[in-house]
C-alpha cells in the first residue's frame, strides 16, 4: 500500500513568509507525528496527532508553529514569519496508535524548508 | 544526559562483511522500546529493527540484528554481509512507556559507508 507522502519535497521562502507543509499518513493510521531533522542531527519531536486532536505539542518550539489534523487524516505544519533558523527537512510519521512500546513509526520522504 | 547515545559518527566497512553499531541508552522506565531506522541520501527514515525492553530473545531481520544487552543498556546494531545499498545514516531510538508518552527519541546517527 502507500506509505507517508509530504509535499512540497522542497520549499524554498524569504525570511518573514508563511509556509504549510503537507503531511498525508498511511490510511488507517490515527498517530501522526511531525519532526524536524537539521544537518547532523537526529530527528527532533514537533508535535504528535493521535485522531484530529493533539496529543502532545510540546515540541514546538515557539507560537510561530503551529500543526492541524482536522478529520483524522492529513495534516498541515504551519510556520509563520519564518525565520533562517527554520531551514531544516521536516519529516512526518505516521503509526496505528496502538498503545505500548511496539507501535512502528513509518517516516515520509520529508520537506526540505529553506528560508532565505 | 542524553538518552540515546551513539558514539559512532562514522563507520566504515568492507562489502560482505560484518559492521555493528552501537547504541546505549538511558531510562529508568522498565517498559520501553529500541528501534532502528536507516536513512539513506534521498531522506526518508526506514524503520528496520524493534527491540521491546521485554523481549526475551535479541531481535532479527533478514541481515539485521539487534545485540541487546539490557544490563548494559545497549542496544547495538549488526548487519551481517554488508551490502553497498547499506551505505547511509543509521539511526537508534527509544520510546518509554510510562506517563503515556509515545513519543521516541532519537540518537545523532553513525554514517555508514560500504566499500567494495
Amino acid at each position: 500500500g502507500a506509505g507517508v507522502s509530504q509535499t512540497p519535497s522542497n520549499k524554498v521562502t524569504e525570511k518573514g513568509k508563511y509556509v504549510e507543509l503537507r503531511c498525508d499518513p498511511i490510511s488507517g493510521h490515527t498517530a501522526l507525528y511531525w519532526y524536524r531533522q537539521s544537518l547532523g542531527q537526529g530527528p527532533e519531536f514537533l508535535i504528535y496527532f493521535q485522531g484530529t486532536g493533539a496529543a502532545d505539542d510540546s515540541g514546538l518550539p515557539n507560537d510561530r508553529f503551529f500543526a492541524v489534523r482536522p478529520e483524522g487524516s492529513v495534516s498541515t505544519l504551519k510556520i509563520q514569519r519564518t525565520e533562517r533558523g527554520d531551514s531544516a527537512v521536516y519529516l512526518c510519521a505516521s503509526s496505528t496508535g496502538a498503545s505500548g512500546g511496539r507501535d512502528t513509526q513509518y517516516f515520509g520522504p520529508g520537506t526540505r524548508l529553506t528560508v532565505l | 544526559a542524553q538518552k540515546i547515545t551513539q558514539t559512532q559518527p562514522g563507520m566504515f566497512v568492507q562489502e560482505k562483511e560484518a559492521v555493528t553499531l552501537d547504541c546505549t541508552y538511558d531510562t529508568s522506565d522498565p517498559s520501553y522500546g529500541l528501534f532502528w531506522y536507516k536513512q539513506p541520501s534521498s531522506g526518508e527514515m526506514i524503520f528496520l529493527i524493534y527491540q521491546g525492553s521485554y523481549d526475551q530473545q535479541n531481535a532479527t531481520e533478514g541481515r539485521y540484528s539487534l545485540n541487546f544487552q539490557k544490563a548494559r543498556k545497549s542496544a547495538n546494531l549488526v548487519i551481517s554481509a554488508s551490502q553497498l545499498g547499506d551505505s547511509a545514516m543509521y539511526f537508534c531510538a527509544m520510546r518509554e512507556s510510562s506517563g503515556g508518552s509515545y513519543i521516541p527519541t532519537f540518537g545523532r546517527g553513525t554514517s555508514l559507508i560500504v566499500h567494495p
